[in-house]
């Protein structure tokens, strides 16, 4: 089984530039999360994603960060403009929620983002 | 912001030994989770453990939770150069409190040296 994909795996910007990062989730998940990670922390999470619609958003800098899931599969994630304080790792994540707490979240590789 | 605190922040050791890490929490959970991350596989599910549980057993993991104490602790037994990562403690917390969002510690970086 195919895991969760994320593209691109690195991505070197100069700020104030946009950049976007793609996630694609396990099949026949129906939740699907972005999480931003920062050196030698833990993952935080951005959005949570329940098939079309963002449940829990409420950790998303909406000045500058957007996200979209589509026909409730495919979800991208977009910075506009980038600042120096955004380099970081930016992991997406699915699950198949039951409406349990005990869900299993799967996490994909990351993608890797550096602002000069 | 991270709800988990765990210790210790590194751990080196030698193959075969144990290592023990422990996480700290602050509020009320549903369960608490633990996660393996290395640059070969992203970060992994290793093991859930719930409220109403007080230790659980996989493999070589042994996952124990003090909800009195707002603590957790994961063993790893006959530790290999494998076991290499950092460890991460997760909350998952009641869905009124935090609509069931997963919140991670700082991880314990552990070295398990051949």
């Amino acid at each position: 089984e195919a895991g969760v994909v994320q593209s691109p795996r690195y991505k070197i910007i100069e700020k104030k530039q946009p950049v976007a990062f793609w996630c694609n989730p396990i099949s026949g998940h129906n939740t699907l999360y972005w999480y931003l990670q920062n050196l030698g922390q833990g993952p935080e999470l951005l959005i949570r994603y329940e098939n079309e619609e963002a449940v829990d958003d409420s950790q998303l800098p909406k000045d500058r960060f957007s996200a979209e899931r589509l026909k409730g599969v495919d979800s991208t994630l977009k910075i506009q403009p980038a600042e120096l304080g955004d380099s970081a790792v930016y992991l997406c994540a699915s699950s198949f929620s039951s409406g349990y707490s005990t869900d299993t979240q799967y996490f994909g590789p990351g993608t890797r983002l550096t602002v000069l | 912001s991270q709800q988990g605190e765990e210790d210790p922040q590194a751990l080196s050791i030698q193959e075969g030994e144990n290592a023990t890490m422990n996480c700290s929490y602050k509020t009320s959970i549903n369960n608490l989770q633990w996660y393996r991350q290395n640059s070969g596989r992203g970060l992994v599910h290793l093991i859930l453990i719930r409220s109403n549980e007080r230790e659980k057993h996989s493999g070589r993991l042994r996952v124990t939770l003090d909800t009195s104490k707002k603590s957790s602790s994961l063993l790893i037994t006959a530790s290999r150069a494998a076991d290499t990562a950092s460890y991460f403690c997760a909350t998952r917390g009641e869905p009124e409190t935090s609509g069931s969002r997963l919140t991670f510690g700082e991880g314990t970086q552990l070295t398990v040296n051949p």
